[in-house]
């Protein structure tokens, strides 16, 4: 399988608190992204780190790759009530086919607790 | 625009009924994708179009017929499902990677099927 590992499967903080998520994966790697889910509906893009970047910011968002031990972090400060969510990260091998397949990880469940 | 429709939000169907799913896009995305979700699991890949073919199929049960009619929709057709097919399906589209763009994918709201 494909399937990447997230941990911890679940996390619970406190409102402006920060939240870490790892995701470790198995095979090498376009590029590496992160989604949220709200409670069983669509899932939203958050960020991608292509294979060849080390860290990446986007508003809260921090992320990092190191390609080297097949793993990634997902950062996200001072958090909001309106974070909680599963995240999902996501790898992409590249295809032949124009299309991109990812392979999501296992999902960590975030709740932030107001 | 960049929305992912889906239809129906909800549906529930019988063992031995024939239904479909559909999903539209506006965003001029030449892939598409069909992912089902098992409750707190990730979604996991079941077909992916193209340029309006089929490049993928992970092994999926003939039960669930995908179908690309254009380059804006993507229906999957359903008949004989057993319970255990109950899950959210989504739909998702992307731009093409040929003229190396990101590949992000946009998610529709998906389907919850139940299969009675």
């Amino acid at each position: 399988s494909q399937q990447g590992e997230e941990d911890p499967q679940a996390l619970s903080i406190q409102e402006g608190e920060n939240a870490t998520m790892n995701c470790s994966y198995k095979t090498s790697i376009n590029n590496l992204q992160w989604y949220r889910q709200n409670s069983g509906r669509g899932l939203v893009h958050l960020i991608l780190i292509r294979s060849n970047e080390r860290e990446k910011h986007s508003g809260r968002l921090r992320v990092t790759l190191d390609t080297s031990k097949k793993s990634s972090s997902l950062l996200i400060t001072a958090s909001r009530a309106a974070d909680t969510a599963s995240y999902f990260c996501a790898t992409d091998s590249g295809s032949k086919t124009g299309a991109n397949n990812l392979f999501f990880g296992t999902g960590t469940r975030l709740t932030v607790i107001p | 625009d960049t929305e992912v429709t889906q239809t129906p939000k909800h549906l529930v169907m019988g063992m031995t009924n024939k239904k479909s799913l559909k999903c539209e896009q506006h965003m001029g995305h030449r892939a598409m994708y069909w992912y089902k979700q098992k409750a707190k699991k990730p979604p996991e890949l079941m077909f992916v179009y193209s340029y309006e073919k089929l490049s993928i199929n992970e092994s999926v049960p003939s039960r669930f017929s995908p179908e690309c009619p254009n380059s804006s929709l993507l229906n999957l057709h359903l008949h004989a499902l057993q319970p255990e097919d109950s899950a959210l399906y989504l739909c998702a589209s992307s731009q093409d990677q040929w003229r190396g763009l990101v590949g992000e994918q946009y998610f529709g709201p998906g389907t919850r099927l139940t299969v009675t």
